[in-house]
């Protein structure tokens, strides 16, 4: 079956870490770019990181930029999301999602279930 | 940054209805727009890509259109599964920024 299962999410003090990860099954993993979008309570969607199906490029929004590293194991079909220095505004639900297009032009296919981030003191 | 904004916020409409939604792109994205589908407690899905190609499996009353930084999404008529909140995405460039959502109620 075509999947993903995200992993890791739970209550953080502001200024702590925490890792997600995104268990994906069903497909070539190692092929495709794949996403971490988030979505604050009540709230829109906000696209967070990429990186490319090689793992050589990553992409980051200015709003987690230096804070948070997207990276991949395809030994383990896994994604992954360090998150540092945390802050009350990242308070949301993280979904990993699958990235299909043209080289840069990605848009996500396959979404997972998500894990859901608290920061709070 | 390129901005996405989804006209109107909100939407009544009942089973049955046509409907449509709007997205504008503060800039030319070409055609490099999805939208995507979210109910209530589930993450959400891909409804149509390169602004009007119907991803597989999605029912034809969807259909998509425009180009350059206005966009259209349509729902034929209306089914209660249809009852979700709708989103634009650009991936033209990053960041890959979403409109803000449409919220489509029963009337």
């Amino acid at each position: 079956e075509v999947q993903l299962l995200e992993s890791g999410g739970g209550l953080v003090q502001p200024g702590g870490s925490l890792r997600l990860s995104c268990a994906a099954s069903g497909f070539p993993f190692s092929t495709y770019a794949m996403t971490w979008v988030r979505q604050a309570p009540g709230k829109g969607l906000e696209w967070v990181s990429i990186i490319s199906g090689s793992g050589t490029s990553t992409y980051y929004a200015d709003s987690v930029k230096g804070r948070f590293t997207i990276s991949r194991d395809t030994s383990k079909n896994t994604l992954y999301l360090q998150m540092s220095s945390l802050r009350a505004e990242d308070t949301a639900l993280y979904y990993c999602a699958k990235s299909s297009g043209n080289y840069f032009h990605w848009y996500f296919d396959l979404w997972g279930r998500g894990t859901l981030v608290t920061v709070s003191s | 940054d390129i901005q996405m904004t989804q006209s109107p916020s909100s939407l009544s409409a009942s089973v049955g209805d046509r409907v449509t939604v709007t997205c504008r792109a503060s800039q030319s994205i070409s055609s490099w727009l999805a939208w995507y589908q979210q109910t209530p407690g589930k993450a959400p899905k891909l409804l149509m890509y390169e602004a009007s190609t119907l991803e597989s499996g999605v029912p034809s009353r969807f259909s998509g259109s425009g180009s350059g930084t206005e966009f259209t999404l349509t729902i034929s008529s209306l089914q209660p599964d249809d009852f979700a909140t709708y989103y634009c995405q650009q991936y033209k460039t990053n960041p890959y920024t979403f409109g803000q959502g449409t919220k489509l109620e029963i009337k």
